[in-house]
């Protein structure tokens, strides 16, 4: 593994269902975060975390839940997913906070 | 509220010039960030400004102005794989970083 990896690529779910976003980095960074990314929009972040162990809120968490067990991972669980939660989901990670993020290939999902 | 706004296109001709420019309203300013994002791609980090001025790095320049919430990534030598889109982000008070929508850039021969 090099640098941030994301799984699955891409995904179609039915409404109702719950899903699970996987993110891995292989960088020991400190700080992880999950951004969606819509058509006419910036990327908005949903959740974060700054070490493992803790995770806070972003701009749009309702819906999405995370957590950070260990430094590597950071899923991303939609409980019950809904079709505006169609979307290009992002994960990023930085060494500390603040600092650049890096990206990861990103998943892009589509619920029906 | 929180507000980043750059041009949602721009055209430009290989081997020109172009300048994107961001202009930008938020509570707190740490930092402001350009990322390129090719199409169906990941956003990669370009440059990085705190300071007012320019920062070079070889065919690309960021400018910011702290005092006008402004700022523009010039871009040298247009090749055709700097098609792609230019994303200007800011870290706010919350050291959380606030993203423009995107200017897609399309290099003409």
């Amino acid at each position: 593994i090099a640098g941030i990896t994301q799984a699955p690529t891409s995904q179609i779910l039915a409404a109702g269902r719950r899903m699970t976003l996987r993110c891995t980095q292989d960088m020991r960074h400190n700080a992880m975060y999950w951004y969606r990314q819509d058509l006419g929009l910036g990327l908005r972040l949903i959740h974060y975390s700054n070490t493992a162990g803790t995770t806070g809120k972003g701009e749009v968490p309702d819906g999405y839940s995370v957590s950070r067990a260990n430094t590597d991972d950071f899923p991303l669980t939609l409980a019950s997913a809904v079709p505006s939660q169609t979307s290009v989901y992002f994960c990023a990670s930085s060494p500390d906070t603040p600092d650049t993020q890096y990206f990861g290939p990103g998943t892009r999902l589509t619920v029906l | 509220g929180q507000n980043i706004d750059q041009p949602t296109e721009m055209t430009a001709t290989e081997g020109a010039i172009v300048q994107i420019n961001c202009t930008y309203q938020t509570s707190g300013f740490n930092g402001l960030f350009w990322y390129q994002q090719h199409a169906g791609e990941a956003p990669t980090f370009l440059s990085y400004n705190v300071l007012d001025g320019l920062e070079e790095k070889g065919r690309f320049s960021s400018f910011l102005s702290r005092s006008k919430g402004y700022s523009y990534l010039l871009l040298k030598e247009l090749q055709m794989k700097d098609s792609a889109s230019y994303l200007c982000a800011v870290m706010d008070s919350n050291y959380q970083l606030i993203w423009g929508a995107g200017t897609k850039l399309i290099i003409k021969p």
